[in-house]
């Protein structure tokens, strides 16, 4: 089957770094995306990886590893507001999405 | 109004009534979707509609029905729901393709819980 693993939950203090890890066994790769989901909101599209290495957008970073099915999203100089559901989602050989199940990063002063 | 909206925000119904949810994307696209989110559970793919085509229906049941009469609005009809059925219900457009680079952009969802 198709899988998808992130950690349920998250804790980082204010200012500081999170690395938050996404790991997929998927039938075929066309690429990942990151999305953000505040509570009771639409998630926000972040990121799209499909060539190893890192993509940077300000304070947000994701990387891509397609030979170890490996990602992660970088968030630096930690804000409040980044208290959020973070979803790792993989677009198969068909080109159907498999989602994470989600990590909630919980952010404290 | 600019994004993905979707009405209403907040839904409680009981298992013998008969309710719509409505999608509007203001962005072009040509592609929508309906999702299932349950607490901490991935997403769970309903519908999408290509072009107006319906293209996945991924086993859901026939208590819950879709219509998208042109590509800007998509509409979820439930009847006689089960109170496992209460969750948010998210609606996304994407440009439409299906290709790696076609991603979906979310409205806010509706919050429904089956009494």
């Amino acid at each position: 089957g198709q899988n998808i693993d992130q950690p349920t939950e998250m804790t980082a203090t204010e200012g500081a770094i999170v690395q938050i890890n996404c790991t997929y066994q998927t039938s075929g790769f066309n690429g990942l995306f990151w999305y953000q989901q505040h509570a009771g909101e639409a998630p926000t599209f972040l990121s799209y990886n499909v060539l190893d290495g890192l993509e940077e957008k300000g304070r947000f970073s994701s990387f891509l590893s397609r030979y170890k099915g490996y990602s992660y999203l970088l968030l630096k100089e930690l804000q409040m507001k980044d208290s959020a559901s973070y979803l790792c989602a993989v677009k198969d050989s068909n080109y159907q999405l498999i989602w994470g199940a989600g990590t909630k990063l919980i952010i404290k002063p | 109004e600019t994004g993905v909206t979707q009405t209403p925000r907040h839904l409680v119904m009981g298992m013998t009534n008969k309710k719509s949810l409505k999608c509007e994307q203001h962005l072009g696209h040509n592609a929508m979707y309906w999702y299932k989110q349950s607490a901490k559970k991935p997403l769970e793919l309903m519908f999408v509609y290509n072009f107006k085509e319906q293209t996945e229906n991924n086993s859901v049941p026939s208590r819950f029905s879709p219509e998208c009469p042109n590509s800007s609005h998509l509409f979820l009809h439930l009847h006689t729901l089960q109170p496992e059925d209460s969750a948010l219900y998210l609606c996304a457009s994407s440009e439409g393709g299906g290709g790696g680079t076609d991603t979906q952009y979310f409205g806010p969802g509706t919050r429904l819980t089956v009494l």
